[in-house]
């Protein structure tokens, strides 16, 4: 099955700084690679995914890219604001799968 | 519009008692999913389902059991709590497989002593 390792596990920079979080994955298949953040108390939302067909995504100050071939994708935020505080999940599954296998999760902390 | 809400969102229990926990949603999106959610484990599959009367287990299925009568809830069932599954339990739903946006309820938050 699928294994998804994420990197850090914790992070803290300063507001402004950008924030790159990493995470590989071990099944070839993958081709969906979703982003969840979770806020204090609350359950994870997705806040921006990719599909094995584009390199990178953005979405404002969000952005996304996929290494294929190196079986790895990172989550980039610049310009981070205080809001960003939260924990982020990868996650990885391919079109045919009914399940997503999720990472361990980065605690971010944005110092102001 | 509720969305997914979850039942209770606190409890504390005891080793060796049965506890529920529910999962209802208003939305009639076809997959269901329960996650636990540990410290350095992140999220990990409990079970789900893919409609009403079928489920399947995820990676984690040992000591829960699941059901789903109607589209719309999804209990978890510890049959037989141990201190192990202190966590807090995520459900989910999503309108097709995987690659749909899983949405995600408030979470319960169990104790077991």
């Amino acid at each position: 099955g699928e294994n998804v390792e994420q990197h850090p596990s914790t992070l803290s920079v300063q507001e402004g700084d950008s924030a790159v979080i990493k995470c590989t994955y071990s099944d070839s298949a993958s081709n969906y690679f979703p982003w969840y953040k979770q806020e204090l108390g609350k359950g994870p939302q997705l806040i921006i995914d990719i599909r094995s067909n584009v390199g990178e995504k953005k979405d404002q100050r969000i952005a996304v890219t996929l290494n294929k071939t190196a079986k790895h994708f990172s989550l980039h935020i610049t310009e981070t604001q205080p809001e960003d505080s939260a924990v982020y999940f990868c996650a990885a599954s391919n079109f045919g799968n009914e399940k997503l296998t999720f990472g361990t999760g980065t605690r971010l902390t944005i110092i102001p | 519009d509720a969305g997914i809400t979850q039942s209770p969102r606190y409890k504390i229990t005891e080793t060796g008692r049965q506890v529920t926990l529910m999962c209802h949603q208003t939305w009639s999106h076809s997959y269901m999913f329960w996650y636990r959610q540990d410290l350095g484990h992140g999220l990990r599959l409990i079970y789900y389902s893919a409609a009403a009367d079928i489920t399947d287990k995820g990676e984690v299925p040992d000591g829960y059991v699941v059901s789903r009568s109607k589209t719309e809830n999804f209990p978890l069932t510890l049959e037989s709590a141990t201190r192990s599954q202190t966590s807090v339990y995520f459900c989910a739903t999503s309108l097709g497989r995987s690659t749909d946006t899983q949405y995600f309820g408030p979470g319960t938050r169990l104790t077991v002593l």
